[in-house]
């Protein structure tokens, strides 16, 4: 069972916006950075979202998060095939004083 | 252009021991925290263990606290993980990851390992 909840899946038709949340709370989104990272299948995990609405350089901007309060956000705009792929959220829990991830969710392009 | 590449995975019986390493390569070794994530054969992602540039501070999960070891060997580029005590509930692939700051609670990996299968079993 993880700190952070993430919706076990998600779905949406090519083109559409498909949105993911990760709720928390004060000791771990409230008060930290949130990372999120995609996970295509067979491979190892990509860097998508840094400090809560950051894109690296090299992912589109069909990519976006944001954070209010204790929960974060993750949206995908524009819905591509190549998006089917596992999305994790990750950030710091001070009261565990533990890195916490999300359990995932996975996307689906209908 | 940034490679990691794990090695030392493989079959190990319950209550033995491993070490992984991540042969590192395309920048500046000794400027960047690295970490050990794992990845469980359910799919669900654990953060095992995370070295500071220096190798002066380190982070470890609960669940691997006293029986993992983290190193580097910054003249090598080179990132260890020693895995003592090994349970089956450690059966896991190992990835080796690369931050984007030396602070250990940054939290952006931004170049990855293939990953390293350990597999606990008797």
């Amino acid at each position: 069972q993880s700190v952070l909840t993430q919706p076990p899946s998600a779905s949406a038709t090519p083109g559409r916006r498909v949105t993911m949340s990760c709720s928390g709370s004060s000791s771990n989104i409230g008060n930290n950075f949130v990372y999120w990272y995609q996970q295509l299948p067979g491979t190892a995990p990509k860097l998508l979202i840094y400090r809560n609405d950051q894109r690296p350089s090299g992912v589109p901007d069909r990519f976006s998060g944001s954070k209010s309060g204790t929960s974060a956000s993750l949206a995908i705009s524009g819905l591509r095939s190549e998006d089917e792929a596992d999305y994790y959220c990750v950030t710091w829990d001070d009261s565990l004083s533990a890195v916490v991830f999300g359990g995932g969710t996975k996307v689906t392009v209908l | 252009e940034v490679q990691l590449a794990e090695s030392g995975g493989g079959l190990v019986q319950p209550g033995g021991s491993l070490r992984l390493s991540c042969a590192a390569s395309g920048f500046t070794f000794s400027s960047y925290a690295m970490t050990w994530v794992r990845q469980f054969p359910g799919k669900g992602l654990e953060c095992v263990s995370i070295i500071s540039g220096g190798g002066d501070n380190t982070y470890f999960a609960d669940s691997v606290k006293g029986r993992f070891t983290i190193s580097r060997d910054n003249s090598r580029n080179m990132l260890y993980l020693r895995l003592n005590s090994l349970r089956v509930e450690d059966t896991a692939v190992y990835f080796c990851a690369k931050s984007t700051s030396s602070w250990l609670h940054y939290l952006g990996f931004d170049h990855w390992g293939q990953g390293a299968l350990v597999t606990v079993s008797s």
